[in-house]
């Protein structure tokens, strides 16, 4: 299997443009997580899917952030608009049914917004 | 709040020496994860404890929990200079994943 895919591995944008970042989960995987890295506030889980049902949100910094998971295969974290505070690395990682919960990352995709 | 607090943050350490890690945590946890970040790297599984007294181990290192203490332990035994990297716990507790702040290690040859 070829991992955990994500698109774009780099972003730089201006402030107060959309960002969409991509995210393809191992094949079979049930659990799809959003995470964001930064140098202040360390890993921190934003949002995570359960057979594309959002299970929890509550780490989604604000409205300007939304996640999608239309199938099995495919999520989208959309932040709209952009600031430069969402610099950072986003991670999705996916996890198989079965209860251990763990998580296999994808590269990661460096936003900077300017 | 939360807390999984990870001691230390930076270990530096000369090859074929002996350490831990330490993750302490402030709630109960149902599973307690650690994770490995090569710099620029993305994050690479090591190791799911599961249940009081869980002992895993890989290679060089050796992980284990007290749930009773809110405890686990990174053991690494005779360092290599390719164990550098930063080292997370993370803690799953109900809907929730909380990583510690990681521990930088670095193995001097």
């Amino acid at each position: 299997d070829a991992g955990v895919i994500q698109s774009p591995r780099h972003e730089v944008t201006e402030m107060g443009q959309e960002v969409t970042l991509r995210c393809k989960p191992i094949s079979g995987h049930d659990y799809l997580f959003w995470y964001r890295q930064t140098m202040m506030r360390g890993l921190e889980l934003l949002i995570y899917f359960n057979n594309n049902v959002p299970i929890d949100d509550s780490g989604m910094p604000e409205d300007r952030f939304s996640a999608k998971m239309p199938n099995a295969s495919f999520s989208t974290l959309k932040i709209q608009p952009s600031e430069p505070r969402d610099s950072a690395v986003y991670f999705c990682a996916s996890s198989p049914q079965g209860g251990s919960y763990e998580q296999y990352f994808g590269p990661g995709t460096r936003l900077t917004v300017t | 709040e939360l807390k999984v607090e990870q001691n230390p943050l930076f270990l530096s350490m000369q090859e074929g020496k002996n350490y831990t890690i330490y993750c302490n945590y402030s709630t109960t946890s149902d599973r307690l994860y650690w994770y490995r970040q090569d710099p620029g790297k993305s994050l690479e599984s090591l190791f799911v404890l599961l249940s009081n007294g869980a002992v895993k181990q890989e290679g060089r290192l050796m992980a284990s929990l007290d749930t009773k203490a809110r405890l686990s332990t990174l053991h690494i035994t005779a360092a290599v200079h390719d164990l550098s990297a930063t080292y997370f716990c993370a803690l799953n507790t109900g809907n929730q994943f909380y990583f510690g702040t990681g521990t930088s290690l670095t193995v001097i040859p």
